[in-house]
């Protein structure tokens, strides 16, 4: 079983630019999850899926952060413009519905200089 | 809201057992799980609980009680490639909106 593909794997790019990850998750899961790690800290949740609908973005700056997941199977991330606090690497999951096993993508690591 | 508390650094040495606690204060809690990360990788999925009791996994248990809202992840039988980052994360009833503690590192000496 294939599993969760996120790309590119490193992004390098400078403040006030625009950027975008795309995931796809595993096959048949309908939760899809996009997180936020900075160096040191545990995942941030910044928007969770199920199937194509919205369940949480409550910490999602939708200033400059945005999330689609057409026909609820993969996903792209947006930011635009940049910020230097957004050096972060942006994880995606993706779980069959609950949430208690997520599995997670191999991350993009964001720098912004 | 939610918050969960772990130490930040745990040592011990290969072939002992250790345990990483985790507190947590949430609405509407649903279930606890337990995630190992070794640096530059992905997260894992290593235990779950939703019940109270211990769940056995191997080398790894994970233990829960809802009453104190508190549960802790034992490792057994140490090894050097257990040296990683362990986080606990709750799930609310509310869509199983997931939090993430901030990661205990484990460093497993010879």
């Amino acid at each position: 079983e294939a599993g969760v593909a996120q790309s590119p794997r490193y992004k390098i790019i400078e403040k006030r630019q625009s950027v975008a990850f795309w995931c796809n998750p595993i096959s048949g899961h309908a939760t899809l999850y996009w997180y936020q790690q900075i160096l040191g800290q545990g995942p941030k949740l910044l928007i969770q899926f199920q199937n194509n609908g919205v369940v949480d973005d409550s910490q999602l700056p939708k200033d400059r952060f945005s999330a689609e997941r057409l026909k609820g199977v993969d996903s792209t991330l947006k930011i635009q413009p940049a910020k230097l606090e957004d050096s972060a690497v942006y994880l995606c999951a993706s779980s069959l519905g609950g949430g208690e096993t997520q599995y997670f993508g191999p991350g993009t690591r964001l720098l912004v200089l | 809201g939610q918050s969960l508390e772990q130490p930040s650094e745990v040592t011990a040495v290969e072939g002992a057992i250790v345990q990483i606690n985790c507190t947590y204060q949430t609405s509407g809690f649903y279930g606890l799980s337990w995630y190992q990360q070794h640096d530059g990788g992905a997260p894992t999925f290593l235990s779950y609980n939703a019940l109270d009791g211990l769940e056995e996994t191997g080398r790894f248990s994970s233990f829960l009680s809802r009453s104190d809202s508190y549960g802790y992840l034992l490792l057994q039988e140490l090894q050097m490639k257990d040296s990683a980052s362990y986080f606990c994360a709750c799930q609310n009833t509310g869509g199983f909106k997931t939090i993430f503690g901030a990661g205990t590192r484990l460093f497993v000496k010879a």
